[in-house]
């Protein structure tokens, strides 16, 4: 069976700062990871993955996610946090063996970025 | 990408009735699913809709409530059946190829009274 656990119901950061959003998972096998957005009133926006290579992925608006495979984390991180990215954010993971898996998604974590 | 689109955006029904939520893909994909959503809160997977044979539904879902086609690889309904407040929520289709990211459409909100 595979889960995600997203520890912070709501990260909080003032606009500028760097902000991280954390997410850890176990799979049986090695794991594909996804980060979603979801603002007020929309479905979810798709904004990075990592599938395999680089632990370091770089995603949309700025985002990045590192993958730690002895941690079993992904955690979203920007550099510098902006008011807009202010919403609901999910990891998710899908187990990569064995043809298509369903998607796990995270509880979510609503990111407040305070002016 | 995909780009999804749902309809309708939002319903209000009654008690009883049935909706059907059509989501129209812009290509080609292999999966199709439908979610639901309680607003501010994580999905739970309502089922996988199969082009050409029956939807695979997941525990705590059945056919004869959630009825879904697929008769082709860029159009699934979902149809919310008999009604009642608490399948009050949010639904979203979502689409795939095998190896990439699910996208997600913009989600149908439904109210029942």
């Amino acid at each position: 069976a595979q889960s995600v656990a997203q520890p912070e119901d709501q990260v909080n950061v003032a606009e500028g700062n760097p902000l991280t959003v954390k997410c850890t998972y176990s799979v049986s096998g090695n794991p594909y990871l996804f980060w979603y957005v979801q603002y007020p009133n929309r479905g979810l926006q798709f904004l990075l993955k990592y599938i395999t290579g680089d632990n370091l992925v770089k995603g949309s608006y700025g985002f990045e996610a590192e993958f730690n495979k002895s941690q079993t984390s992904f955690h979203l991180k920007k550099p510098s946090a902006l008011v807009s990215d202010s919403a609901l954010y999910f990891c998710a993971v899908r187990d990569r063996s064995g043809g298509y898996q369903k998607v796990t998604f995270g509880t979510g974590t609503k990111l407040q970025v305070i002016p | 990408s995909a780009v999804i689109s749902q309809k309708p955006s939002r319903d209000i029904c009654q008690r009883g009735t049935s909706l059907t939520i059509q989501c129209q893909v812009d290509s080609q994909v292999t999966m199709m699913f439908w979610y639901r959503q309680q607003p501010g809160q994580s999905l739970t997977l309502i089922a996988t809709a199969n082009q050409g044979s029956e939807a695979t539904y997941e525990s705590g879902f059945v056919i004869d409530k959630f009825p879904i086609s697929r008769p082709n690889l860029t159009f699934s309904t979902l149809t919310v059946s008999n009604m009642s407040p608490e399948d009050s929520s949010i639904y979203l289709c979502s689409a795939a190829d095998v190896y990439h990211e699910q996208f997600f459409g913009p989600g149908t909100r439904l109210t029942v009274l």
